[in-house]
């Protein structure tokens, strides 16, 4: 039982580039969210899904898009990587009932240069 | 909106000290409270939970109780270790004004020095 598995676990992009990160559960959970941790700041919500096929924008959406084809996936892009996007990135997931908790990935460090 | 203070830290203790590490909040419903704790190069994990007032939650010698008259869900421990050096979060669920899904609502996290 793997849990939550996040790929890759490191990665340096120049500036204007893109990616994928990748976030899989084996849990069956509704729930998946995506985060990104910096010094000071705390956790900050990008973009979360309530189930398969659904997607929604959190505290700090804007230049990040998502998606949820299959339950178990959920994909955050960076279409034009900026260095203010240089940060460590989370995703989570739970069954999305109010004492359910989050069940997290070992993390994304992403340095944009 | 929901929110979530924890107090400043670093927090340095010497090894077997007593550790509260503060957490109070708002919120629009009645929330369930939990605690993570982040080790070093890893994601948070749950440490702790209470889903109503006056549960108490404990795991690995941490306690926290749900208090709703002071809105407050402090982290206790009565001897910290070198090992439970960590960054420590406080979080809600609640279902927020507008009625929709349990988003989780996190504090910025309290960091744990533990020296020998």
């Amino acid at each position: 039982n793997a849990g939550v598995t996040q790929t890759p676990k490191f990665r340096v992009l120049k500036t204007g580039q893109s990616m994928t990160l990748l976030c899989a559960q084996d849990m069956n959970h509704e729930y998946m969210y995506w985060y990104r941790q910096d010094p000071g700041m705390g956790l900050r919500l990008i973009h979360y899904s309530v189930g398969e096929g659904t997607t929604a924008k959190g505290e700090v959406p804007d230049g990040y898009n998502v998606s949820r084809l299959k339950k178990q996936n959920f994909l955050l892009g960076l279409e034009s990587a900026a260095p203010s996007q240089t940060s460590v990135y989370f995703c989570a997931s739970s069954f999305g009932f109010i004492n359910s908790p989050l069940h997290f990935g070992n993390g994304t460090r992403l340095t944009v240069t | 909106g929901d929110s979530v203070t924890q107090m400043e830290g670093p927090v340095t203790l010497s090894e077997e000290a007593f550790l509260t590490i503060n957490c109070t909040y708002t919120a629009t419903g009645y929330p369930s409270l939990f605690w993570y704790v982040q080790y070093p190069g890893e994601g948070l994990q749950l440490l702790l939970k209470a889903t109503k007032a006056d549960d108490k939650g404990s795991n690995k010698g941490f306690e926290a109780t749900y208090r709703k008259e002071t809105t407050s869900f402090h982290l206790e421990k009565g001897s910290v270790q070198v090992s439970d050096s960590a960054v420590y979060f406080c979080a809600l669920s609640d279902r927020g004004a507008s009625g929709g899904s349990y988003i989780p609502t996190f504090g910025r996290g309290t960091s744990l020095i533990v020296h020998p």
